[in-house]
């Protein structure tokens, strides 16, 4: 799987956008994009993934580069429940079914 | 469509004592995985099956754990002889045939070893 980077902590402002960057310069051409958050205490929820295209759902927006190479997460209007543990995980996508490959993710804290 | 279930919600053992973490996925999934996430730590692999299968099991420790998923029932992660290292969150996932790493997780089993 490639590896990604990903910054360790952001602040974002309630009611602004939230941008979360992540760094997957190894990827390869079968390989998606997949993210996930943790909130404090509770169980990995499951936000958005995509291939090559941006990908948009009620929860966020996934913007991919043209190369690939790096994508962001936007969360369009943060709130305080927004604050977690966000994580960009790079994964094959067979139609087979695999472990997920967690790394340290950004903490991402919403504030007044 | 009721979410994946984990019970108990929280555990408490003795050293030496045996841990039982169950967990249900959800309605149609027929694909569970298990993750444990220690303190402070990130969430670890643990075990991935199907029904009556071990699938993966490359990040279950050698000892004392055990993992099935009977064709009735719900998916049983098995901790023999507890220690307190094994004090962590442990995750269940589920995703349905077919659709590879859109795993849905299960609120987690908080064991606290004594």
């Amino acid at each position: 799987d490639a590896k990604t980077t990903q910054p360790t902590s952001m602040d974002c402002a309630e009611g602004r956008a939230a941008n979360l960057p992540c760094n997957h310069s190894t990827i390869s051409g079968n390989e998606y994009v997949y993210w996930y958050r943790q909130i404090h205490s509770q169980g990995p929820q499951y936000i958005i993934h995509g291939l090559k295209n941006n990908e948009t759902n009620e929860m966020a927006s996934l913007i991919i580069t043209e190369d690939r190479k790096s994508s962001t997460l936007i969360l369009p209007h943060a709130t305080l429940r927004d604050t977690a543990v966000y994580y960009c995980i790079v994964r094959l996508n067979t139609g087979t079914a695999s472990k997920l490959t967690f790394g340290t993710g950004t903490r991402l804290q919403v504030t007044l | 469509n009721a979410g994946v279930m984990q019970n108990p919600r929280h555990l408490v053992r003795r050293r030496g004592q045996e841990a039982r973490l169950r967990c249900s996925p959800m309605k149609g999934h027929s694909h569970v995985y298990w993750y444990r996430q220690l303190p402070e730590e990130g969430l670890k692999f643990m075990v991935y099956l199907q029904k009556e299968n071990i699938i993966d099991e490359s990040g279950m420790p050698k000892e004392r754990f055990s993992a099935e998923f009977p064709k009735e029932g719900p998916s049983i992660l098995r901790i023999q002889q507890v220690v307190r290292g094994d004090s962590a969150a442990y995750f269940c996932a589920s995703s349905p045939p077919g659709l590879a790493d859109t795993q849905y997780f299960g609120p987690g089993t908080r064991l606290t070893v004594l």
